[in-house]
């Protein structure tokens, strides 16, 4: 069964760069088609995309942040992590790591973290 | 502002059928695949429906996706208490080097 475990600083200050690491267990984030990626949640809102990685190296961001975020992978630690620079009290959020499972033509979340929330203050 | 559209909110009584819209584009729903994930409070999101109107293992038939043109739809019939989620509907989105876009989210309220 695979697992995902978010883990990085719950407290980030304004301006600062936001990291958190996502930790993969039961599998190895090498095999499969499988694209690996980062989501947000503010409290009581929405669901919205970061970006994933594959582990090639190939990246998808959402357009909206692209200029802010880094999505990277370490194969040899099966984890996979995200920096998104220059932060505001509008990033606060529970953030998500989540496997995205590509087959047949198409792609889905099958597996998810039980997202890190992080507080953008000073 | 969700790029994919759902209502903000639904209801039924139990053992009633309700669907959930969700409205996109040409470069989203239109040429690719809707999915429907289920968020219980306080948990994970969950995949419902794939490939537009697929069930993983383990969920309920009660459950059944749509598509036509630009929008799709989550149907659920047979109505239970533990349906009483927020429900939201995401696609690939071809435009801008691909991305993708989720819906606002609909909470389902079992009255």
């Amino acid at each position: 069964q695979v697992q995902l475990q978010e883990s990085g600083p719950g407290l980030v200050k304004p301006s600062q760069t936001l990291s958190l690491t996502c930790t993969v267990s039961g599998g190895s984030i090498s095999s499969g088609s499988y694209y690996w990626s980062w989501i947000r949640q503010p409290a009581g809102k929405g669901l919205e995309w970061i970006g994933r990685i594959y582990t090639s190296g190939s990246t998808n961001y959402n357009p909206s942040l692209k200029s802010r975020v880094t999505i990277s992978v370490d194969t040899s630690k099966n984890q996979f992590s995200l920096k998104l620079s220059s932060v505001t009290a509008a990033d606060t959020a529970l953030y998500y790591c989540a496997r995205d499972h590509c087959s047949g033509g198409s792609c889905y979340f099958d597996y998810w973290g039980q997202g890190t929330l992080v507080t953008v203050s000073s | 502002q969700s790029v994919l559209t759902q209502p903000p909110s639904a209801s039924g009584t139990p053992g009633q059928r309700v669907t959930i819209s969700c409205s996109g584009s040409s470069s989203n729903i239109g040429i690719n695949y809707v999915y429907w994930y289920q968020q219980l409070p306080g948990t994970a999101p969950k995949l419902l429906i794939y490939r537009i109107n697929q069930r993983p293992s383990g969920v309920p038939d009660r459950f059944s996706g749509s598509k036509s043109g630009t929008s799709a739809s989550l149907a659920i019939s047979g109505l239970r208490s533990e349906d009483e989620a927020d429900y939201y509907c995401a696609a690939w989105d071809d435009s801008l080097s691909g991305h993708w876009v989720f819906g606002g989210g609909t909470k389902l309220t079992v009255l």
